[in-house]
């Protein structure tokens, strides 16, 4: 157990449709990591949030956004969802914002699927 | 062209044999090299970590960084069925946060 939490573990919805995937940190953790895996694309990173703040964006959908609360936990909204967004989705957590091998530690993700 | 390429696999090997995971990059820049374990329906865990060029072990696991041919390895010894799963090789940069990961070997380990 990573200590990272997501919720919830499988999510089934429609094309169109809007989805909350929700992150909480592991205690004392500042930045969150959001990443999709799917078959054909892998594990690719999405946002990263430290404290509160967007840090780091990658291949993240116009779509897609996400936001860290102030108790530091991290949502990630997807909107007008479409077949291709079905994936596994991930939270990752660490303490610091970069420098050193900065250990990322994975939620169980959430698996999304669009019908 | 990935910036981290990896062979998807799969790997079958038997018991106590030596497995040979390996990765390219292409990003010079890049100068933190990782490889995480993936079992089913979980999420990644790192398993070690280098920097730069070299080697690293811990325990029947060794890591090797070759950055004058952008090559990534992954050496396990005396491999047991508990190593199934899905080896993802990773890297980033030193100013970014941002780890660019391979899209993962799935290993078995035949008992």
């Amino acid at each position: 157990d990573s200590g990272v939490t997501q919720t919830p573990k499988h999510l089934i919805t429609a094309t169109g449709q809007r989805v909350t995937l929700r992150c909480s940190p592991r205690s004392g953790d500042l930045s969150v990591y959001w990443y999709q895996q799917s078959l054909d694309q892998g594990l690719q990173f999405l946002i990263q949030y430290y404290n509160g703040e967007e840090r780091a964006k990658g291949n993240i959908l116009e779509r897609f956004s996400a936001q860290q609360f102030p108790d530091l936990h991290s949502e990630l909204n997807l909107s007008s969802l479409e077949l291709g967004d079905s994936a596994l989705y991930f939270c990752a957590s660490s303490y610091s914002l970069t420098g050193e091998i900065d250990e990322q530690y994975f939620g169980p993700g959430t698996r999304l699927t669009v019908t | 062209q990935k910036e981290v390429e990896q062979d998807p696999g799969p790997l079958s090997v038997p018991e106590g044999a030596i497995v040979s995971l390996n990765c390219t990059y292409s990003n010079s820049a890049f100068q933190y090299f990782m490889w995480y374990r993936q079992y089913s329906r979980k999420g990644p865990e790192l398993l070690m970590y280098t920097y730069s060029s070299g080697n690293k072990e811990d325990g029947r696991f060794t890591a090797q960084v070759d950055k004058s041919s952008k090559y990534i390895s992954l050496f396990i010894r005396d491999s047991q069925p508990s190593d199934s799963a899905t080896y993802l090789c990773a890297a980033r940069d030193s100013s970014a946060s941002k780890i660019i990961f391979g899209s993962g070997t799935r290993l078995s380990i035949r008992p």
